[in-house]
């Protein structure tokens, strides 16, 4: 069965750091690029960074660009989301997904997570 | 970057049909883009991916009362014979050299 898992979310104070995991199982991860998109309370789906399947293209949307690090270990058929400079605009449920076909960040997501909870406040 | 337009929601008895629109803005009409279903604790569920021509790739296991189109810059999701668990958040993606974008999605209640 194709699964992506989610680990990592917790409560965190504004300015800290959380490192989020996905963890992949059902199918070859090196061959797909891999995305990470946030759901913030009463808000809708907002991308918001990807990797290609080798893990040397990364995007970023703009609201996180330069505080979060997206990477991934093909050996362990992981994705990671490293996030810095925690804001309280950052409180959501982050969802691993996976692209449909493609080795680059360039198709439809066929595959999602259950998410994990991410909450900054003091 | 493309931007899609989506109505914040929309309604329609058990057992009818209703039909969602995702609109492309102004130079991306050709785009593809994909539906995707977001129900309450559960996470989000790929539907399908739409060319520009119309033609679609089904998720797994996606029932056959979900059908897809397209018209222009328009891409469309029907849902007939609507069951109670077709309530939702449906969201349109598409993608352009590596960013991706959401729609802002409809809410489907089903009367």
């Amino acid at each position: 069965e194709v699964q992506l898992l989610e680990s990592g979310g917790d409560l965190e104070q504004p300015g800290g750091s959380l490192r989020l995991s996905c963890a992949a199982s059902g199918f070859t991860f090196s061959n797909y690029a891999m995305s990470w998109v946030r759901l913030a309370p009463g808000k809708g789906l907002e991308w918001v960074s990807a990797v290609s399947a080798g893990g040397a293209g990364t995007f970023y949307a703009d609201s996180v660009k330069g505080r979060f690090t997206i990477s991934r270990d093909n050996s362990q058929n992981t994705l990671f989301l490293q996030m810095n400079s925690l804001r309280g605009g950052d409180t959501a449920v982050y969802y691993c997904a996976k692209f449909r076909a493609s080795t680059a960040p360039n198709d439809a997501f066929d595959i999602w997570g259950r998410g994990t909870m991410v909450v900054v406040s003091s | 970057q493309p931007v899609l337009t989506q109505s914040p929601s929309a309604s329609a008895s058990l057992g009818a049909s209703v039909k969602l629109t995702c609109t492309l803005s102004s130079g991306h009409r050709s785009h593809a883009i994909a539906w995707h279903q977001k129900q309450p604790e559960k996470g989000p569920r790929f539907l399908m991916k739409i060319n520009g021509d119309g033609s679609h790739y089904k998720g797994d296991g996606v029932p056959d009362r979900f059908s897809g189109s397209s018209s222009g810059a328009e891409r469309y999701l029907t849902i007939s014979s609507l069951q109670s668990e077709d309530e939702g958040d449906y969201y349109c993606q598409t993608w352009d050299t590596g960013i991706q974008v959401f729609g802002g999605g409809t809410n489907l209640a089903v009367l």
